[in-house]
C-alpha cells in the first residue's frame, strides 16, 4: 500500500525561527506532491505543488524540496511567524493511483510569540 | 471565482435519515472528488469524477453514493446515516493529468456533519 508519512506530529517554535517539516512516500512512482495549510475547523489551502521534474518550488517564505528516489519532501518556512500556525498537510499523487491524493495526517504547527 | 463550494457548512443528522452534501466547481474541473476526514485517519477518499457521466469508488465508498451529471456538480449522498459517518466531508477539483503534473487539486471549505 502506498503510504504517506509526516514528521513530526507537532512542533512548537518561537517566532523568528527558520523551520523543516518532513514528508516521506513509500513509491518514487509519483505524478506531484502537494502542500497544503489547514486552519483550525477550516478547509484545505493548497501552499506549493511540486511536479514529479521539479526538485523545488518556492512562494514567498516558503520553499518545498522533491526528492523521489529517497520518497522524501520538506517543506522550508523561513522567519517564521505566529500566523503560520497551523496543520500543514502533504498530499502525493502516485502515478499509478490515478487522481487520488494520499495525505499524510500532518504536522501540527505552533509559532509563539 | 468562486473556486469549489460546498453546502451546507454544518448538519446534525439522526441515525437513519439520509441527506445531500453539495459540491459545486466553478473552474470547469473535469475531474471531482469526496473526501473525510477523521482525527488519527487523515484524509480518505470516498468517491471521485473524471468527468460528467463517470463516477469510480475510492477507499472508502460503502454507504455512499454519487452522480455527476453536469461538470460544475458532485452532489454525495448519504443512503442511511450512521455514526460512524460522523466526520468532516471535503470536495475536491482538479484539471486532468495531462499538462505534466502542474494542475494542483483545489479543495472546499467542508461539511462538518455529526449524526446521532
Amino acid at each position: 500500500k502506498q503510504e504517506v508519512t509526516q514528521i513530526p506530529a507537532a512542533l512548537s517554535v518561537p517566532e523568528g525561527e527558520n523551520l523543516v517539516l518532513n514528508c516521506s512516500f513509500t513509491d518514487s512512482a509519483i505524478y506531484n506532491l502537494q502542500w497544503f495549510r489547514q486552519d483550525p475547523g477550516k478547509g484545505l489551502t493548497s501552499l506549493l505543488l511540486i511536479q514529479s521534474s521539479q526538485r523545488e518550488q518556492t512562494s514567498g517564505r516558503l520553499n518545498a524540496s522533491l526528492d523521489k528516489s529517497s520518497g522524501r519532501s520538506t517543506l522550508y518556512i523561513a522567519a517564521s511567524q505566529p500566523g503560520d500556525s497551523a496543520t500543514y498537510l502533504c498530499a502525493v499523487l502516485f502515478s499509478n493511483s490515478g487522481y487520488a491524493l494520499n495525505f499524510g495526517k500532518g504536522t501540527s504547527l505552533l509559532v509563539t510569540p | 471565482n468562486a473556486g469549489v463550494t460546498q453546502t451546507p457548512k454544518f448538519q446534525v443528522l439522526k441515525t437513519g435519515q439520509s441527506m445531500t452534501l453539495q459540491c459545486a466547481q466553478d473552474m470547469n474541473h473535469e475531474y471531482m472528488s469526496w473526501y473525510r476526514q477523521d482525527p488519527g485517519m487523515g484524509l480518505r477518499l470516498i468517491h471521485y469524477s473524471v468527468g460528467a457521466g463517470i463516477t469510480d469508488q475510492g477507499e472508502v465508498p460503502n454507504g455512499y453514493n454519487v452522480s455527476r451529471s453536469t461538470t460544475e456538480d458532485f452532489p454525495l449522498r448519504l443512503l442511511s446515516a450512521a455514526p460512524s459517518q460522523t466526520s468532516v466531508y471535503f470536495c475536491a477539483s482538479s484539471y486532468s493529468k495531462t499538462g505534466g503534473g502542474n494542475q494542483p487539486q483545489h479543495f472546499g471549505d467542508g461539511t462538518r456533519l455529526s449524526i446521532l
